[in-house]
């Protein structure tokens, strides 16, 4: 069952812009992870923040989780174009590996 | 980054076949590995937990027997979809994570299949 749901459902900006991404979850985690998937892909891994952290940062990536509030945002700076794809949170509960995903956010960035 | 291939990538079956999609760890022993289902312009559905050398794990809802799942070996899994219909067509994904348990998990390229 999904747990997870991602505002906005999508994104267009332009480039060079910011784009910030929200993940709600709803029962208690270990970790969030945020994954991307470009159209008919894999997804690749971005970023894992853990429950006891509050920022991480990756390169253009910054991530924030707010555990009382149960939810997360992943904010990707000076957006391009090749950013376009889309981003799903997702949480792991008990450290498993067993991932539970959000609904995800479809990122369009116009050159 | 540790590298997790699925085979094939795509494949057109006749309603009423089996199809068979493999997930390999390449170059990392995978004791669990885990599949999941992906309908157009969806998010990722966990269908099972594949475990090495033990059955697999079923989310609620899902056909242990119309999605055998065999966990062979560490670096081996395979999902079969038996007597596919055309509601089974979708994009199947695997992933697997390392010994380390880092929490951080490899994703195959996925497997579209199209079940006619």
């Amino acid at each position: 069952s999904q747990q997870g749901e991602e505002d906005p459902q999508a994104l267009s900006i332009q480039e060079g812009e910011n784009a910030t991404m929200n993940c709600s979850y709803k029962t208690s985690i270990n970790n969030l992870q945020w994954y991307r998937q470009n159209s008919g892909r894999g997804l690749v891994h971005l970023i894992l923040i853990r429950s006891n952290e509050r920022e991480k940062h990756s390169g253009r990536l910054r991530v924030t989780l707010d555990t009382s509030k149960k939810s997360s945002s992943l904010l990707i700076t000076a957006s391009r174009a090749a950013d376009t794809a889309s981003y799903f949170c997702a949480t792991d509960a008990g450290n498993t590996g067993k991932l539970i995903f959000g609904q995800g956010t479809t990122l369009q960035v116009k050159p | 980054g540790a590298v997790v291939s699925q085979h094939p990538s795509w494949v057109i079956c006749k309603s009423g076949t089996s199809v068979k999609i493999e997930c390999r760890s390449l170059d990392f022993q995978a004791t669990t590995m885990f599949w999941y289902r992906q309908f157009p312009k969806q998010s990722l559905m966990l269908m099972a937990t594949s475990n090495e050398g033990s059955k697999a794990t079923y989310e609620q809802g899902v056909e242990k027997d119309k999605f055998l799942i065999n966990h062979a070996s560490l670096t081996l899994s395979t999902l079969t979809v038996t007597s596919a219909h055309p509601e089974d067509s979708s994009f199947y994904i695997c992933s697997a994570g390392t010994k380390k348990n880092t929490g951080e998990l490899f994703f195959g390229e996925g497997s579209r299949l199209t079940v006619l």
